[in-house]
């Protein structure tokens, strides 16, 4: 157990249609991390936000947007799904006083989209 | 993975030795992360490397020469669960970015 948690943990949707993925940092962090991870691949960057603000992204395109909260749980936000956004999501947690490795993964959220 | 290169599949026998190579480009580079993935499950941390050298955890080692961008894996006295994707990660101005992994298969 990391202490971080993500939901919903497997969902379905429709090409076109929106989804929202959420995440709950472990406690006393205030950095959070998304990654897609397409069958077979490594997971890829998708985004950081640090304190609510944006701090670094991946070539993921607008359509993929984002959400940090007051108490560091995050949001990522998909427009206009497409087949190719079939994955596993995955929200790491980390705080900037910690040295490199207190980084904490959470289980992922699996993403099909048909 | 952003020039981070580890081999895709290796296959080894129940009770030996593997070791899994990982090259990366240094730039912002602040340190490098071993993590194990079995399918279907989230990746979970194994190593995390900043200077150069080898730092042993049990029956797993990780090493490290920054001047060169080089890393290793070192899994010894193999058993069958650790069949796994292994994957290399930078930590890049505080960006972790992953490799593509490399998927180990042990035969008994």
């Amino acid at each position: 157990e990391t202490g971080v948690t993500q939901s919903p943990t497997h969902l379905i949707k429709t090409r076109g249609q929106q989804v929202t993925l959420r995440c709950s940092s472990q406690s006393g962090h205030n950095t959070v991390s998304w990654y897609q991870q397409a069958l077979g691949q490594g997971p890829q960057f998708i985004f950081q936000y640090y304190r609510e603000e944006e701090n670094g992204r991946g070539n993921f395109p607008p359509r993929f947007s984002g959400l940090q909260f007051p108490n560091y749980s995050s949001e990522l936000n998909v427009n206009a799904l497409e087949l190719d956004d079939s994955a596993l999501y995955l929200c790491a947690s980390s705080s900037d006083r910690d040295s490199g490795n207190t980084i904490y993964f959470g289980e992922g959220s699996w993403l099909t989209v048909v | 993975g952003q020039n981070i290169d580890q081999p895709t599949e290796m296959t080894a026998t129940e009770g030996a030795i593997v070791q899994i190579n990982c090259t990366y480009q240094t730039s912002g580079f602040n340190g490098l992360f071993w993590y194990q993935q079995h399918a279907g499950e989230a990746p979970t941390f194994l190593s995390y490397n900043v200077l150069d050298g080898l730092e042993e955890k049990g029956r797993f080692s990780s090493f490290l020469s920054r001047s060169k961008g080089y890393s290793y894996l070192l899994l010894k006295e193999l058993q069958m669960k650790d069949s796994a994707s292994y994957l290399c990660a930078v930590n890049r101005d505080d960006k972790i970015i992953f490799g593509k992994g490399t998927r180990l298969h042990i035969l008994p």
